[in-house]
């Protein structure tokens, strides 16, 4: 199926760096919204973004959503042992049409305390 | 806050057997979306209801079937089991067109299935 371009694969950093991962697509979504999933647990949201252009921050969190409504980046600040996980963006059509997700292909993080 | 319930959280069945996976939104959530997610995968959209009716359908294999019950639960039901049927079920629930901008939607903790 559909899947949106995410990067970097996985990131391996110390404890206090900062993070920055991306996802682009070939065609423009309404809605961007970035999950973090833990082994065999369910997505949990952590920022939804609805606007082009749009920048949101969520604590040490901050995502924006590209002007042409194509790609979406998420960065983390000052990175703890808690944020060890696999992060996805996801983009939804919406506005009367699907209201699917689709996902991108996940960043592992790492942090080393 | 209350969250999305997916019962069972584990579940393991045979070939050609069926299984019933149950999920109970968010109170006042009237929308539910199911996903699949394979090991090492992304989650894949299978299936979507609105207001008790089928809203939206992807990927979803012609052996299985869902609802969407009175109370706004719903049931995704997969006959003849396959190895390949193996995978994480996330139901997601979202307020639908009354969430105002975007479906915004919330996940369950997901159900395992294996097939052996």
């Amino acid at each position: 199926g559909q899947q949106l371009n995410q990067s970097p694969q996985s990131m391996f950093i110390q404890e206090g760096e900062d993070v920055s991962m991306n996802c682009t697509s070939s065609s423009i979504f309404n809605t961007w919204l970035w999950y973090k999933q833990d082994p065999g647990e369910g997505p949990v949201l952590l920022i939804a973004l609805y606007k082009a252009g749009e920048l949101t921050s969520n604590g040490r969190l901050t995502a924006q959503f590209g002007i042409t409504r194509k790609d979406s980046f998420l960065n983390i600040s000052a990175s703890i042992p808690s944020d060890v996980g696999i992060y996805f963006c996801a983009g939804q059509l919406g506005g009367g049409a699907t209201n699917k997700l689709i996902f991108g292909t996940g960043t592992l993080l790492a942090v080393q305390p | 806050a209350a969250g999305v319930i997916q019962s069972p959280r584990h579940l393991i069945k045979e070939k050609r057997e069926t299984a019933t996976l149950k999920c109970y939104p968010i109170p006042r959530h009237d929308t539910v979306y199911w996903y699949q997610q394979g090991p090492g995968q992304d989650p894949q959209f299978l299936i979507s209801f609105y207001e008790k009716m089928q809203s939206d359908k992807g990927s979803i294999p012609d052996r299985f079937s869902a609802q969407q019950f009175s109370d706004y639960h719903s049931e995704l039901n997969m006959s003849s089991l396959e190895l390949g049927d193996s995978a994480l079920y996330f139901c997601a629930s979202s307020l639908g067109p009354a969430g105002g901008l975007g479906d915004t939607q919330y996940f369950g903790p997901g159900t395992r299935l294996t097939v052996l």
